[in-house]
């Protein structure tokens, strides 16, 4: 069964460091997401990218942060600046559509840990 | 906006069935998920409503009442495996087809012999 996979599964930085967070969409989908949930906390949503612009941020996601779409397979997220606060468990998904019944399916997660 | 409310925790014996109960307030309806996340995993779709009623898949059921701003999630014959924790996730369609989840705090299951 096709599935979303992330890279790193655990990255470990220093505060003010730039991170790249790497997923890998399912092949046929062309809605994608980021999401980022804190230890004990709820999913939050980040950002959705469709067409090879962002369709929709949240108030999560300001000049810090950034998509991008560099090849036909690869979605990335990066943390220019990374802050304490940024150590979540990052998790990208996909659909194939937003109409009705096309779930979103998420990756195994990136835990991002800023010291 | 969008506010999702579901308990934190239930306790549940093997065998047994559980409802796990979820209610919104939404500026946008276009469908609610259910999601079962194991600690330190990612979030698996579980099942889908967008029209009032009842949604049975296997040993889930899941439960829609727009009006009431209202859903639920049955499982039957509860396993050890079943413990986690359950999302309740809405999508928004107010925006410009972003479509994005809006997720509850999860109430964790755990099921005991």
């Amino acid at each position: 069964e096709p599935e979303v996979t992330q890279t790193p599964s655990h990255q470990v930085t220093q505060m003010g460091q730039e991170v790249i967070l790497r997923c890998v969409p399912i092949s046929n989908h062309l809605y994608f997401y980021w999401y980022r949930q804190i230890l004990g906390q709820k999913v939050e949503f980040l950002v959705s990218f469709y067409n090879n612009e962002i369709s929709e941020k949240s108030e999560i996601f300001d000049d810090q942060f950034s998509v991008e779409r560099p090849d036909g397979s690869n979605f990335t997220l990066k943390i220019r600046s990374t802050k304490l606060e940024d150590s979540a468990m990052y998790f990208c998904a996909s659909s194939e559509s937003v109409y009705t019944t096309y779930e979103q399916y998420f990756g195994p997660g990136t835990r991002l840990t800023v010291t | 906006g969008q506010n999702i409310d579901q308990p934190t925790e239930m306790t549940a014996t093997e065998g047994a069935i559980v409802q796990i109960n979820c209610t919104y307030q939404t500026s946008g309806f276009n469908g609610l998920f259910w999601y079962q996340q194991h600690a330190g995993e990612a979030p698996t779709f579980l099942s889908y409503n967008v029209l009032d009623g009842l949604e049975e898949k296997g040993r889930f059921s899941s439960f829609l009442s727009r009006s009431k701003g209202y859903s639920y999630l049955l499982l039957k014959e509860l396993q050890m495996k079943d413990s986690a924790s359950y999302l309740c996730a809405v999508r928004d369609a107010s925006g410009a087809g972003s479509y994005q989840l809006t997720f509850g705090k999860g109430t964790k299951l755990s099921v005991i012999p």
